[in-house]
C-alpha cells in the first residue's frame, strides 16, 4: 500500500454512538478521500480533502464529517452511527488530477 | 443516470482467452480513466490509466478510450486464474473527485 494506514480496521458500535475513523499517509498527497463500498454499489464518495483544513462533500456525505488538521491526517467521524452506516470504508489519496491509491480499508459494523 | 456504469457480471472466461470489461460515463467534461482491480476481501488497486483516445497496453491488459462516445474499456489477454478479481471503471473530471462504477466480477475458469 502507498504509505496508507487506516484504523482501526474492524469495528463493531451500536447504534447511536459516535464513531471515528483516522486516515493516515506518509506520501504528502494533497487529495485524500473517503468512500464506502456495499454491494451492488462500488465506491461511492463521503468527503474529500484537497489541503488541510479545506473539505469538500461527496455523494453520500449526509451523517457523516469530516476533518483535516495536518496533512497527513484525515478524519471520518459518524456524529450518530446508524445501522445504514455499516459497510467497508476506504480512504484514498492522491497528488493531482490523477490515480487514486486506497487503504487497506475498515470493516464497520453498527448493531 | 448513473455516472459511471458497468456489466456487474460476472463474467466468465476460460483460461487463455480474451476478458473484455465495457464502462460508458456520463459526464462529458471527464479527463481521466482508471481501471482498478479489487480481490475480494482487499482494496482496489491500480491496473491502469488512460487519458486520450485510443487504446494504451500493459503487458497482458489494454485499455481503450472513445471520449466521442463516452466509453472506455479493459482487455485482459491470456486470460489466467489469478485475475479472478472485480474490475473498477473510474473517471476524474478536474474537480478532483473520483467517481467509481459498481464494478465487473470476472471468474477465469481453468
Amino acid at each position: 500500500d502507498a504509505g496508507i494506514t487506516q484504523s482501526p480496521r474492524h469495528k463493531v458500535t451500536e447504534t447511536g454512538t459516535p464513531v471515528t475513523l483516522r486516515c493516515h499517509q506518509t506520501e504528502n498527497h494533497r487529495y485524500m478521500y473517503w468512500y464506502r463500498q456495499d454491494p451492488g454499489h462500488g465506491l461511492r464518495l463521503i468527503h474529500y480533502s484537497y489541503g488541510v483544513k479545506d473539505t469538500d462533500k461527496g455523494e453520500v456525505s449526509d451523517g457523516y464529517s469530516v476533518s483535516r488538521s495536518k496533512t497527513e491526517d484525515f478524519l471520518l467521524t459518524l456524529e450518530s452511527a446508524t445501522s445504514s452506516q455499516t459497510s467497508v470504508y476506504f480512504c484514498a489519496i492522491s497528488e493531482s488530477v490523477s490515480e487514486a491509491f486506497f487503504g487497506q480499508g475498515t470493516r464497520l459494523t453498527v448493531v | 443516470q448513473k455516472e459511471v456504469e458497468q456489466n456487474s457480471g460476472p463474467l466468465s472466461v476460460p483460461e487463455g482467452a480474451i476478458a473484455s470489461l465495457n464502462c460508458t460515463y456520463s459526464d462529458r467534461g471527464s479527463q481521466s480513466f482508471f481501471w482498478y482491480r479489487q480481490y475480494s476481501g482487499k482494496s482496489p488497486e491500480l491496473i491502469m490509466s488512460i487519458y486520450s483516445n485510443g487504446d494504451k497496453e500493459d503487458g497482458r491488459f489494454t485499455a481503450q478510450l472513445n471520449k466521442a462516445s463516452q466509453y472506455v474499456s479493459l482487455l485482459i489477454r491470456d486470460s489466467q486464474p489469478s485475475d479472478s478479481a472485480t474490475y473498477l471503471c473510474a473517471v476524474n473530471r478536474d474537480d478532483y473527485k473520483l467517481s467509481f462504477g459498481a464494478g465487473t466480477t470476472v471468474t477465469v475458469r481453468a
